[in-house]
């Protein structure tokens, strides 16, 4: 069974860092890309950033760039997501996600983690 | 980067209706559409891919429809158990999110 579990999440206050944590198993996780995507409290789903099988390519939302960095560590099947400069309008909780390419027809988030909150505020 | 929206953005209907939420693109996305159901608290579960793919193990009620800017997500007969939000996403571009749309039971 597919399993992700997220951690790491906190209050924090803003200008300050924070290191969420993705554990996978269930799965070949150096076969998947990976992504982060976060929900603020009683918005919508906003996708933060990817992350290649290799690592070797990463992409972000255009609000977070320059300031989060996703990463990975295949040995340990755990996904990453530092996160730096942190604003009020981060405050959301942050779900990892498998990303599941389907020919002709894109990309989509086949597995969930439970998701952590963060919360950014003084 | 592309703009989804989808209407109602909430409805009420009652056990045993059909039920059909709508989604549309800002320029065209071929059919690069997923349909997610979230419920409260939890995380969301994939429904449909590639606009009208059956998710394995999502009950045969769902199903998706579309192409181009214009999608539909239809629940054939509403279940207690589908009161949720349901949002499209499409990944032609940049991966975006609709607004949701939020299911209650009558």
């Amino acid at each position: 069974e597919v399993q992700l579990v997220d951690s790491g999440g906190g209050l924090v206050q803003p200008g300050g860092s924070l290191r969420l944590s993705c554990s996978a198993s269930g799965f070949t996780f150096s076969s998947y890309w990976m992504s982060w995507v976060r929900q603020a409290p009683g918005k919508g789903l906003e996708w933060v950033a990817n992350i290649k099988q290799d690592g070797s390519e990463k992409y972000y939302v255009d609000s977070v760039k320059g300031r989060f960095t996703i990463s990975r560590d295949n040995a340990k099947n755990s996904l990453y997501l530092h996160m730096n400069s942190l604003r009020a309008e981060d405050t959301a909780v942050y779900y990892c996600a498998r990303d599941l390419e389907v020919a002709a027809a894109g990309t989509n988030f086949d597995s969930w983690g439970q998701g952590t909150l963060v919360t950014v505020s003084s | 980067d592309i703009q989804m929206t989808q209407s109602p953005s909430s409805l009420s209907a009652s056990v045993g209706d059909r039920v059909t939420i709508t989604c549309r693109a800002s320029q065209s996305i071929s059919s690069y559409l997923n349909w997610y159901q979230q419920k409260p608290g939890k995380a969301p579960k994939l429904l449909i891919y590639a606009a009208s793919s059956l998710q394995s193990g999502v009950p045969s009620r769902f199903s998706g429809s579309g192409s181009g800017t214009d999608f539909t997500l239809t629940i054939s007969s509403l279940q207690p158990e589908d009161s949720a939000t349901y949002f499209c996403q499409q990944s032609y571009s940049t991966l975006t999110f609709g607004p949701g749309t939020k299911v209650d039971i009558k």
